[in-house]
């Protein structure tokens, strides 16, 4: 079973921000927090990784909460080509268990034009 | 760099008939892995391989399954006797052992039995 929680569906209008949340409350110490994205008949498209520290690239931010149980996702100036399924997957580095990744059902995120 | 590429990328097929898909991973990327993907689900998990060892195998992956990455480059999934419930997206990753082993994906092979 997936070990993360997220809702099923948010809207958000384009150019505003999207914030994405996430709860992994069973999160374990050496276990990393990624997000992919899906767009609708592709395949997942890797967005960005943290463990505890908030991190930022090209495409999003990561805010990783300090009890690390969950964290959100930012897309700063979200863009009608950012709508997809949104997936938070919890898990240990290469090594350290099973390396196939644990994806939910995600959150579908609908940028309204 | 061209990223991970499927063949094909549609298959349709008939109840009872072999299929074969095949994935070229990242060049350099020493890990593969096979994903499926049904209707509104996540993509679940079958099996991947380190350089050619096939290291894990998850129970979706029936015998009627069966993998291989004879020289650690490309890969093939085959399904033999597919059924109905094989219909699915096929999708295929592959990562580099080092640091922490990101997953790229491809486009994935979509799967139709009739």
């Amino acid at each position: 079973d997936a070990k993360t929680t997220q809702p099923p569906s948010m809207d958000c209008a384009e150019g505003r921000a999207a914030n994405l949340p996430c709860n992994h409350s069973t999160i374990s110490g050496n276990e990393y927090v990624y997000w992919y994205r899906q767009i609708h008949s592709q395949g997942p498209q890797y967005i960005i990784h943290g463990l505890k520290n908030n991190e930022t690239n090209e495409m999003a931010s990561l805010i990783i909460t300090e009890d690390r149980k969950s964290s959100t996702l930012i897309l700063p100036h979200a863009t009608l080509r950012d709508t997809a399924v949104y997936y938070c997957i919890v898990r240990v580095p290469p090594g350290g268990g099973a390396d196939g990744l644990t994806f939910g059902k995600g959150t579908h995120l609908i940028i309204q034009p | 760099d061209t990223g991970v590429s499927q063949d094909p990328r549609h298959k349709i097929t008939k109840r009872g008939q072999n299929v074969t898909f095949r994935c070229d991973p990242i060049s350099e990327h020493n890990r593969l892995y096979w994903y499926r993907q049904t209707l509104g689900q996540g993509p679940e998990f079958l099996t991947y391989f380190q350089n050619e060892a096939q290291l894990e195998k998850s129970r979706l992956l029936s015998d009627r399954f069966s993998a291989e990455r004879p020289k650690g480059s490309f890969s093939t999934l085959e399904i033999q006797r597919t059924e109905q419930g094989d219909s699915a997206m096929y999708l295929c990753a592959s990562s580099l052992t080092s640091g922490l082993d990101t997953q790229y994906f491809g486009p994935g092979t979509r799967l139709t039995v009739l």
